[in-house]
């Protein structure tokens, strides 16, 4: 039961550009929202997160933007350098006497071309 | 360094054989969660610790694997009689439960790999 789906498996962007990912979920018990940066060989990295009652949030180069109707988030990298080239995972968690374990993504493989 | 830290990094076996992997999670951290992942794939959940307590466990995990959190500290997951299936990722992470909300930011470890010959 895939609960969180995750576009594109790839993507290819030159340096400067702006990278995209996007994420869907079903379950709208969800509301807590991270993004993962995982290098080869490392353990995902917690780039930024986002909670159901903003439509955006922006840290540096990075922002969520969140549709809470649309069951959608989205993940955008403004001016991608090719140290940003990794796999993005989006994840989803429940809160309110849940456990909080995440629900993740199939991943995106960003390449940054210089 | 005080992030959480995962033994050992790389663990090869022959199938049938029992392995057990180590988590020390962030010294603050309450909670603890253990997550297997396949190449290709997202992490998928395993279990939950809040403290010393396992409070749940995935389908995903057969009676070969137990794992436990002698008080509320460390971590280790155990795999009775290896499969070739068992082959991956396994990575820890932890988080707090300040301010009574259980889906705080959980901060992962750089994992074991496990490869069943």
């Amino acid at each position: 039961q895939q609960q969180v789906k995750q576009s594109p498996q790839s993507l290819i962007v030159q340096k400067g550009g702006i990278s995209i990912i996007n994420c869907a979920y079903e379950n709208t018990a969800f509301d807590y929202f991270p993004w993962y940066q995982q290098f080869p060989g490392k353990g995902p990295a917690l780039l930024i997160a986002i909670r159901p009652d903003v439509s955006e949030k922006k840290e540096g180069r990075f922002t969520i933007s969140f549709n809470k109707s649309a069951k959608q988030f989205s993940l955008h990298i403004m001016d991608s350098q090719p140290g940003d080239s990794a796999t993005y995972f989006c994840a989803a968690s429940k809160g309110s006497g849940n456990t909080g374990k995440l629900i993740f993504g199939q991943g995106t493989t960003l390449q940054v071309k210089p | 360094d005080t992030g959480v830290s995962q033994n050992p990094r790389h663990k090869i076996t022959k199938r049938g054989q029992n392995v057990t992997f180590r988590c020390d999670p962030i010294s603050e951290h309450n909670r603890l969660y253990w997550y297997r992942q396949t190449l290709g794939q997202g992490p998928e959940f395993l279990t939950y610790f809040q403290n010393e307590a396992q409070l749940e466990k995935s389908r995903l995990l057969s009676d070969r694997f137990s794992a436990e959190r002698p008080k509320g500290s460390f971590s280790t997951l155990e795999i009775q009689r290896t499969e070739q299936g068992d082959s991956a990722m396994y990575l820890c992470a932890s988080s707090t439960g300040a301010g009574g909300i259980s889906n705080q930011p959980q901060h992962f470890g750089d994992g074991t790999r496990l490869s069943i010959l």
